[in-house]
């Protein structure tokens, strides 16, 4: 079946420092993958998005590459900010059956000045 | 452009009462429509999801139910809550399969 896992988080990181949030993917046929954020209290909103194979999508100095090879869809930023602080969920369409997205666990991120 | 609204922000009930949650999408026509749920430092877990009026269909056997009494509403009922029912409930739409999904600011729901 269709699944997502991201890295187990909480994750802790410096004001500045680089970002890579793991996510990896199992799907039949050719999904499209996305990266939502939610900060406390907030609904998810959507940062990024890739709809095939080797795009990239990017969104406020995040980007994450689709891989197929490596069925993978990592979360990257260069210098984190306090800001950036929030709960990180990647998530896959479903092709086939019902019209869901499939998300995975979600990964707390804190950032510290 | 499209937004999604939800109400209450927050609600606060006791155990056996009733539950009626709101959402309404404005800017667009014909949006699957969607409720999840998500408890406190977890993930989110799809509940119901609509592609048409009166077409729900059910993700998780529960006490709750779901309506689309028009295009652009969907709405989360349940008729005695269980303290089980405490969490986030999201709303949220999308233009169609295999598209993204676009959230709701939620409802705060705590079942006392």
């Amino acid at each position: 079946g269709n699944s997502v896992t991201q890295m187990e988080g909480p994750v802790t990181l410096s004001e500045e420092a680089f970002l890579t949030i793991n996510c990896t993917y199992t799907a039949t046929g050719y999904p499209s993958l996305f990266w939502y954020v939610q900060y406390p209290g907030e609904g998810l909103q959507l940062l990024l998005k890739a709809t095939k194979a080797d795009d990239k999508g990017s969104n406020k100095g995040f980007e994450a590459t689709y891989r197929k090879e490596t069925t993978s869809f990592h979360l990257e930023k260069g210098s984190v900010q306090v800001s950036d602080s929030a709960v990180y969920f990647c998530a896959l369409s479903r092709i086939q059956g019902a019209q869901k997205l499939v998300f995975g666990q979600g990964t707390r991120l804190t950032i510290n000045p | 452009s499209q937004t999604i609204h939800q109400w209450p922000a927050t609600l606060v009930q006791p155990v056996g009462s009733p539950l009626s949650l709101e959402c309404t999408v404005e800017g667009t026509s014909n949006p699957n429509l969607y409720w999840y749920r998500q408890a406190a430092g977890r993930g989110l877990q799809l509940l119901f999801y609509s592609v048409g009026i009166g077409q729900i269909s059910s993700e998780v056997p529960q006490n709750l139910s779901a309506s689309r009494p028009q295009d652009r509403q969907f709405i989360l009922s349940s008729k005695k809550l269980l303290l089980s029912d405490s969490g986030f409930y999201l709303c949220a739409w999308s233009p169609g399969s295999n598209y993204e999904q676009y959230f709701g600011p939620g409802t705060r729901l705590t079942v006392t």
